[in-house]
């Protein structure tokens, strides 16, 4: 079993659509969650970042961890083309300094 | 430039020969990270360095890969004798000081082909 999961898509919606990403990971010693995001022939960048369980908003994008039954989702409220990348989530805890990544979802908005 | 630099960007060569890629961190990060990007596999833990510590070497996939950080700066990550499934995209990124609520900057990667 993977340490994290992740539905690789691809997932394509129309402009202005809500958007859910998930994840779900298997060991709770997992602390810290992130989001990066990725366009094409780019480095991931990071775009949201969450320590244990809640929700955190930064603008159109709000991250949401739920420990209890270990999945963490992203939400894109009012989705552009502009948002169309590959969306990887990533978790970092227990004994080793590494951020353990999603294999990533490939999301198109359609104009 | 202010960002994580990687070369070759891409990389063809043929199976059996060494390939060596280079990364150049953002100045004044002191953890630094590779990772290996197939598709459909996510992104894959190879090594990390942090300071002057030993890397953490647990994610290289076998012998025939090795990482070296020079002066706390540069890292070169080598493939010896290649194989057709070493072809990924390489991604280098690093951190301040490589804590938990650190981000990542990540270069562009070096797509490798191996034919």
């Amino acid at each position: 079993q993977k340490e994290v999961e992740q539905d690789p898509g691809p997932l394509s919606v129309p402009e202005g659509a809500i958007v859910s990403l998930n994840c779900t990971y298997s060991n709770s010693a997992f602390q810290y969650f992130m989001w990066y995001r990725q366009y094409s022939r780019k480095g991931p960048e990071l775009l949201m970042y969450t320590y244990s369980s809640g929700n955190k908003e930064d603008g159109r994008f709000t991250a949401q961890v739920d420990k209890s039954s270990k999945y963490i989702s992203l939400f894109i409220r009012d989705s552009q083309p502009s948002d169309s990348a590959t969306y990887l989530c990533a978790v970092y805890g227990g004994a080793t300094n590494k951020l353990i990544f999603g294999t990533g979802t490939l999301l198109a908005v359609q104009p | 430039g202010a960002g994580v630099s990687q070369s070759p960007s891409n990389k063809v060569t043929e199976k059996g020969k060494d390939v060596e890629l280079r990364c150049d961190p953002i100045s004044g990060h002191t953890a630094l990270y590779w990772y290996r990007q197939s598709l459909g596999q996510g992104l894959e833990f190879l090594i990390y360095f942090q300071g002057n510590s030993a890397p953490d070497k647990s994610g290289l996939p076998s012998d025939r890969f090795s990482a070296e950080r020079t002066g706390g700066s540069v890292s070169t990550l080598t493939i010896q004798r290649t194989q057709q499934e070493d072809s990924a995209v390489y991604l280098c990124a690093s951190s301040f000081a490589g804590g938990a609520n650190e981000k990542l900057f990540f270069g562009s990667g070096t797509q490798l082909s191996v034919l």
